[in-house]
């Protein structure tokens, strides 16, 4: 059972570069999200999605956009990296209505 | 808004010694109440919830209540090991379905033996 795959695991980015943070699940489930996790800040939702071509924004959304183009794939994609985007990222997932989510390994990304 | 509050950490414990990590929340309406938990380097995992007042969840020895009159819902094992140490996560959702989970801001426990 793969459950939530998160590539890469670590990325180092010079400020204004671009890159995805991909994130797969094997499981069917229509819910899929990412947090971002600062020390002192816990997680907090940067954006989610509900099902296939459905996205939409949580707390702190700017400087990252998201696609749900199939049930399996949610990549984050940050366009203009940031110092201020340097955090651990996760990506989860939940089926419909069980309200548990199951986490991926993280991607710890450096905004130099 | 909906909001978690847990304790500050790091909380340091010696081997067998009780454990207990306050978590209130506020919430429109009845929420769904988790405990999830960080091991050092992984991302997280389910421990234990709950979905209605007074509903006990519990796994791996840790329990936790769901106590609607004091909107509290802590975390406790009678016996901690060295192995328990991580990062302890309380969470909320409100609704039905997959409402986003609301976090608190973690408390890390070190056991040591």
């Amino acid at each position: 059972n793969a459950g939530v795959t998160q590539t890469p695991k670590f990325q180092v980015l010079k400020t204004g570069q671009s890159m995805t943070l991909q994130c797969a699940q094997d499981m069917n489930h229509e819910y899929m999200s990412w947090y971002r996790q600062d020390p002192g800040m816990g997680l907090r939702l940067i954006h989610y999605s509900v099902g296939a071509g459905i996205t939409d924004q949580g707390e702190v959304p700017n400087g990252y956009n998201v696609s749900r183009s199939t049930t399996e794939d949610f990549p984050l994609r940050l366009l203009s990296a940031a110092p201020s985007q340097t955090s651990v990222y996760f990506c989860a997932s939940s089926g419909i209505a069980k309200n548990i989510q199951y986490f991926g390994a993280g991607t710890r990304l450096s905004v130099l | 808004g909906d909001s978690v509050t847990q304790m500050e950490g790091p909380v340091t414990l010696s081997e067998e010694a009780f454990l207990t990590i306050n978590c209130t929340y506020t919430a429109t309406g009845y929420p769904s109440l988790f405990w999830y938990v960080q091991y050092p380097g992984e991302g997280l995992q389910l421990l234990l919830k709950a979905t209605k007042a007074d509903d006990k969840g519990s796994n791996k020895g840790f329990e936790a209540t769901y106590r609607k009159e004091t909107t509290s819902f802590h975390l406790e094992k009678g016996s901690v090991q060295v192995s328990d140490s991580a990062v302890y996560f309380c969470a909320l959702s409100s609704g039905s379905g997959n409402t986003p989970l609301v976090f608190g801001k973690g408390t890390r426990l070190s056991v040591i033996a």
